[in-house]
């Protein structure tokens, strides 16, 4: 059974370009989490949805990210404009929100470098 | 807020040794306490969890033991192999709460 898939695994962009993350999540589950990694900060909670609907973009850095989250099966990262501190790597995770506990499935990743 | 702490790394050993990484949190509540391992190149894995005082988590060798009385919930494993050298995150999740706080990850390196 297909784990949570993300495309593309690797993007390379200039400064100035919008940058687009998918994430397709694990069929059945209802939430679904954009984190980012880095060095130096670890790895962040960008936001969070249930149902498809947005229940904490708290730790969205700017208002140059959004996210969407169209349906149960798709969801979106952009960046626009992106920078060079942009540069990271994303995850998207999802779970199944009503179980005992809640465990939460990592993607493999996307990795943004912005030039 | 809720927080987690865990030990600085890198940590490096022989294969058979054994392994220790503390973790301690800070939280209201009663948080689901989690390991997380990511292998190089990949997204994280989760290891083991533990719900509630005195649970015991176990998997693949690895084993932690949710501590009220100290906060803590550090991962242990009595011998490493090299297939184990990763980066290893202690989480938790609040009560009420979807939300996973990490720690900030401690790399352990396992050399024949």
């Amino acid at each position: 059974d297909a784990g949570v898939i993300q495309s593309p695994r690797h993007e390379v962009t200039e400064m100035g370009q919008e940058v687009t993350l998918r994430c397709k999540p694990i069929s059945g589950h209802n939430s679904l989490f954009w984190y980012r990694q880095t060095m130096m900060r670890g790895l962040e909670l960008l936001i969070y949805f249930n149902n498809n609907v947005p229940i904490d973009d708290s730790g969205m850095p700017e208002d140059r990210f959004s996210a969407k989250m169209p349906n149960a099966s798709f969801s979106t990262l952009k960046i626009q404009p992106s920078e060079p501190r942009d540069s990271a790597v994303y995850f998207c995770a999802s779970s199944y929100t009503g179980g005992p506990v809640e465990t939460q499935y990592f993607g493999p990743g996307t990795r943004l470098l912005v030039l | 807020g809720n927080s987690v702490t865990q030990m600085e790394g890198p940590v490096t050993l022989s294969e058979e040794a054994f392994l220790t990484i503390n973790c301690t949190y800070t939280a209201t509540g009663y948080p689901s306490l989690f390991w997380y391992v990511q292998y190089p190149g990949e997204g994280l894995q989760l290891l083991l969890k533990a719900t509630k005082a005195d649970d015991k988590g176990s998997n693949k060798g690895f084993e932690a033991t949710y501590r009220k009385e100290t906060t803590s919930f550090h991962l242990e494993k009595g011998s490493v192999q090299v297939s184990d050298s990763a980066v290893y995150f202690c989480a938790l999740r609040g009560g009420g709460s979807e939300k996973l706080v990490f720690g900030k990850g401690t790399k352990l390196t396992v050399n024949p």
